[in-house]
């Protein structure tokens, strides 16, 4: 099993839609998760830490299933910029070591 | 404040040459990694430093490849006799570090193009 597995996609949604990935990963002891964005031929850039409360910033809530090891992004009301891959970020971080495992990320096209 | 910068934004180079790549970190972020992505394809991870610590080059795909930061700060990423399938987006990151699970910070990355 991989550390860190997300559906590649392609999600083709139509704008104003509701979607949600989820991203499942192997390390039960796995202390930190974040959700990055990457547009087209750009760095990935954080779009949001995920807390084991779950959490919610604007549009977007992510949420935390320790017992089922995943993690989860929803999205409402897409809008056409929501467009990129989304990437999730897994961390071990364990007695400060911080090497993370990043998803190969799951694709989103949001249509018009 | 600054982000993370890297150098240069884009290297075209002969096959066999050596190449050079910087990253500068944000300043104060302990940890420091460096990543390569080719076309289409999802973030391999390469190396990581830890402040003073021996860094993980468990990625390093050949010995080709060497990277070293000084003084907890730069970092320089070397490719000794550049392969075609080097050619990829290299990119640097860097964290607080520490035991608190902070997310990375990304450079625009390097695009290497070996002929």
């Amino acid at each position: 099993r991989k550390e860190v597995e997300q559906d590649p996609g392609p999600f083709n949604v139509p704008e104003g839609a509701t979607v949600a990935f989820n991203c499942t990963y192997s390390n039960s002891a796995s202390q930190s998760f974040f959700w990055y964005r990457q547009d087209c031929r750009k760095e990935p850039k954080l779009l949001m830490s995920v807390y084991s409360s779950g959490n919610e910033d604007g549009r977007f809530t992510a949420q935390l299933n320790r017992a089922s090891q995943y993690i989860s992004l929803l999205i409402r009301d897409s809008k056409l910029s929501d467009s990129a891959t989304y990437l999730c970020v897994v961390n071990p971080n364990s007695g400060g070591y911080q090497k993370v495992t990043f998803g190969t990320g799951t694709k989103l096209q949001v249509i018009p | 404040g600054a982000g993370v910068s890297q150098s240069p934004s884009n290297k075209v180079t002969e096959k066999g040459k050596d190449v050079e790549l910087r990253c500068d970190p944000i300043s104060g972020h302990t940890a420091l990694y460096w990543y390569r992505q080719s076309l289409g394809q999802g973030l391999e991870f390469l190396i990581y430093f830890q402040g003073n610590s021996a860094p993980d080059k468990s990625g390093l795909p050949s010995d080709r490849f060497s990277a070293e930061r000084t003084g907890g700060s730069v970092s320089t990423l070397t490719i000794q006799r550049t392969q075609q399938e080097d050619s990829a987006v290299y990119l640097c990151a860097s964290s607080t570090g520490g035991g608190a699970g902070q997310p990375q910070h990304f450079g625009d990355g390097t695009r290497l193009s070996i002929l």
